[in-house]
C-alpha cells in the first residue's frame, strides 16, 4: 500500500529555519517524481517544488534561494529544508507523488506557523 | 507564469443538483488540466485527468471536458459527498498552478 506521512511542521519564529520530511512506503522516492505543495490557511493550493528521478528540481520563484528539496534513498523519504522562513509561508505542506500526469498519492500534510 | 480562473467563488446547490464548474486558463494548455477534490482536514483528490479522464474509481456523475483555455467540470447530479472545494491544475508549464478553488456548498 502506497503511504506517505509528512513529519518536520511546527511554530517558527521568522527568519528561522525548518526540515521538513516525508516518509514513503510501498513504493521508491528515487523512483518517481515527488513534490511538495502547500495551502495557507483558509487558501487554495500551491506547488511548491519538485524533484525528478534524476535529481533536478524546479522551485516556485516566492522560494528560490531559500528552499530546498531533496531525497534519501536509503531512509526512501523527501525533505523539504525551509530557510530564512517569512510569516506568509504559513502553510499545510504536502508531499505528493506526481505520477507525470497528476498527483496520484498525498499525504495528511505537516502545519508550518511562522510568527513571532 | 499560467493563471487558473476558476468561477463562481461557490456555488449553492441542493443534492441532485447538475454542477457546473469553470476553470480559464491565461494562455493555452492543450488538454493538460487535472481536476481535484478537498474536503476539509484532508489532502486533494485527483477527480479528474488531461481534461476528460476520469481517475480510478471516480463515479461517473464526473466529467472534464475543454480544451485550450476554458474548461468545465460537470457533477451530474450532486451527492451528499459531493460537496467539498474543487481546484483545477494545469501541467503544462512550470511553474505547475492551481486555480483558486470552487466551493460547492449545500443550499
Amino acid at each position: 500500500e502506497v503511504q506517505l506521512v509528512e513529519s518536520g511542521g511546527g511554530l517558527m519564529q521568522p527568519g528561522g529555519s525548518l526540515r521538513l520530511s516525508c516518509a514513503a512506503s510501498g513504493f521508491s522516492v528515487s523512483s518517481n517524481y515527488m513534490s511538495w505543495v502547500r495551502q495557507a490557511p483558509g487558501k487554495g493550493l500551491e506547488w511548491v517544488s519538485i524533484i525528478y528521478r534524476d535529481g533536478t528540481t524546479y522551485y516556485v520563484d516566492s522560494v528560490k534561494g531559500r528552499f530546498t528539496i531533496s531525497r534519501d534513498n536509503s531512509k526512501n523519504t523527501l525533505y523539504l529544508q525551509m530557510n530564512s522562513l517569512r510569516a506568509e509561508d504559513t502553510a499545510v505542506y504536502y508531499c505528493a507523488r506526481w505520477a507525470e500526469i497528476y498527483y496520484d498519492y498525498w499525504g495528511q500534510g505537516t502545519l508550518v506557523t511562522v510568527s513571532s | 507564469e499560467i493563471v487558473l480562473t476558476q468561477s463562481p467563488a461557490t456555488l449553492s446547490l441542493s443534492p441532485g443538483e447538475r454542477a457546473t464548474l469553470s476553470c480559464r486558463a491565461s494562455q493555452t494548455i492543450t488538454t493538460y488540466l487535472a481536476w481535484y477534490q478537498q474536503k476539509p482536514g484532508q489532502p486533494p483528490r485527483l477527480l479528474i485527468y488531461d481534461a476528460s479522464n476520469r481517475a480510478t474509481g471516480i463515479p461517473a456523475r464526473f466529467s472534464g471536458s475543454g480544451s485550450g483555455t476554458d474548461f468545465t467540470l460537470t457533477i451530474s447530479s450532486l451527492e451528499p459527498e459531493d460537496f467539498a472545494v474543487y481546484y483545477c491544475l494545469q501541467r503544462n508549464s512550470w511553474p505547475q498552478t492551481f486555480g483558486q478553488g470552487t466551493k460547492v456548498e449545500i443550499k
